[in-house]
């Protein structure tokens, strides 16, 4: 089945800096690529969905400024969360979509931890 | 706007007995997918088992098969012959048809007993 490779699986960064989440489709083109935010034990909570060459697409109460998206090639798609603080912690997984197709293949994941 | 209801929040099941999970949806379209999702400790979501809501048979992988009940917009997962390694958190998920949004339920634990 298609791949999607996320890295990194896991990162600890200190309050206020940015860190960077990439996701990448390795044997297929993702015209889509989706973000999702899961707090323990709860559901996956859609914060956007890019395109490839377009702007995201974010869902109502996601902070556009604060959650960086850039999908610039059919195989890679990158979250950025910028000045980054402890309610920022959480697990982070992608999605992936390619043409004409209606399944989704997910990442590994990131877990994000903010002192 | 597509919601997406699991009601057991937790089940429980025996090694090698039978077990079923449940979900509804409510929605206006009349073509979409709904699937079934595993995630077990290891985060990785998995895909389980899907359904065309055009086709009215069952969808069926192996140990795992779905009671499609397109009027009444129900979608339960049976799985049979359970195993330690079923154990996970388990959602179901709709998609329309041509469109973006995977909707999720909320999940639900399974457990697995030895």
């Amino acid at each position: 089945g298609a791949v999607v490779s996320q890295h990194p699986s896991r990162v600890i960064c200190k309050s206020g800096t940015s860190v960077k989440i990439e996701c990448r489709s390795l044997d297929f083109q993702a015209t889509t690529m989706f973000w999702y935010r899961q707090f323990p034990k709860q559901s996956l909570m859609l914060m956007a969905t890019s395109n490839e060459g377009s702007k995201a697409t974010y869902e109502q109460g996601v902070e556009k400024d604060k959650f960086l998206i850039n999908h610039a090639s059919l195989t890679l798609s990158t979250l950025t969360v910028t000045s980054a603080h402890p309610e920022d912690s959480s697990f982070y997984i992608c999605s992936a979509r390619g043409a004409a197709d209606e399944k989704l293949f997910f990442g590994s994941g990131t877990q994000l931890s903010v002192l | 706007a597509q919601t997406v209801t699991q009601s057991q929040p937790e089940m429980s099941v025996q090694e090698a007995e039978t077990v079923t999970l449940s979900c509804t949806y409510d929605t206006s379209e009349s073509d979409y997918y709904l699937f079934w999702y595993k995630q077990p400790p290891s985060r990785q979501m998995i895909l389980v088992i899907r359904q065309e809501a055009y086709k009215q048979q069952n969808a069926t992988e192996n140990r795992f098969s779905v009671n499609f009940q397109k009027a009444a917009k129900s979608f339960s997962l049976k799985i049979s012959d359970s195993q330690l390694g079923d154990a996970a958190m388990y959602f179901c998920a709709y998609l329309v048809e041509y469109g973006n949004k995977l909707v999720f339920g909320a999940g639900t634990i399974l457990r697995v007993k030895s």
